[in-house]
């Protein structure tokens, strides 16, 4: 496609349910990173890939989150038994090899928690 | 650890003025350091970079400068139009890593 997508662009989820957030890269790009955005905040990082695996998952919040990609491409970020303060708009970017290179972001999904 | 401090958090300009966006990072083996636009709604874009082998590039109104001596990099913005306001971020990135260090956000307001 002709940029990074992301789906869905919005969900409401009831507290304690399991939300799956899904990411399209840009064909070619190894790179896949996953942050967060509180609102009116900055870009927390979350997760980095190169290719299928995930080198640094340092910003993972809690074993709540995981996240995985496949075939180098597809990228699917899970939470389970969300909670409030997971409200938050999660934001896929993903670049040609890494740092370094322009790296760009998907819309967005907004996830509310009720 | 690598930091991006960035300034300042919100910025008010009349419509024709110019806006600067200041940033400072930490690492000095850092050489790429792209600004990115995010409008309401939005996924942030880049709307310029730039390299550590130069000191300047401009595009139209966007220009970016560095010094790397003192570790610091701005956005110009010149004849600032409504559109032009958003939340901008800076980064700073190093070669043969993978990570971008984000500024916390500058909120650019242009008043018609």
């Amino acid at each position: 496609g002709a940029g990074v997508s992301q789906s869905p662009s919005n969900k409401v989820t009831e507290k304690g349910k399991d939300v799956e957030l899904r990411c399209d890269p840009i064909s070619g790009h190894t790179a896949l990173y996953w942050y967060r955005q509180s609102l009116g905040q900055g870009l927390e990082f979350l997760i980095y890939f190169q290719g299928n695996s995930a080198p640094d998952k340092s910003g993972l919040p809690s074993d709540r989150f995981s996240a995985e990609r496949t075939g180098g491409s597809v990228s699917t970020l899970t939470i389970q038994r969300t909670q409030q303060e997971d409200s938050a708009v999660y934001l896929c970017a993903s670049s040609l090899t890494g740092g370094n290179t322009e790296a760009f972001f998907g819309q967005g999904t907004r996830l509310t928690v009720v | 650890g690598e930091n991006v401090e960035q300034h300042p958090s919100t910025l008010s300009v009349q419509e024709g003025d110019s806006a600067v966006i200041k940033c400072t990072y930490s690492d000095s083996a850092s050489n790429y350091f792209p600004w990115y636009k995010q409008e309401l709604g939005k996924g942030p874009q880049l709307i310029i970079d730039i390299r550590s082998n130069v000191g300047e590039k401009k595009d139209q109104r966007i220009a970016v400068t560095l010094n790397k001596t003192a570790k610091h990099f701005s956005l110009h913005i010149t004849e600032t139009q409504p559109e032009d306001s958003a939340v901008y971020f800076c980064a700073a990135s190093t070669s043969g890593t993978y990570k971008y260090i984000f500024g916390t956000g500058t909120r650019l307001k242009v008043l018609a």
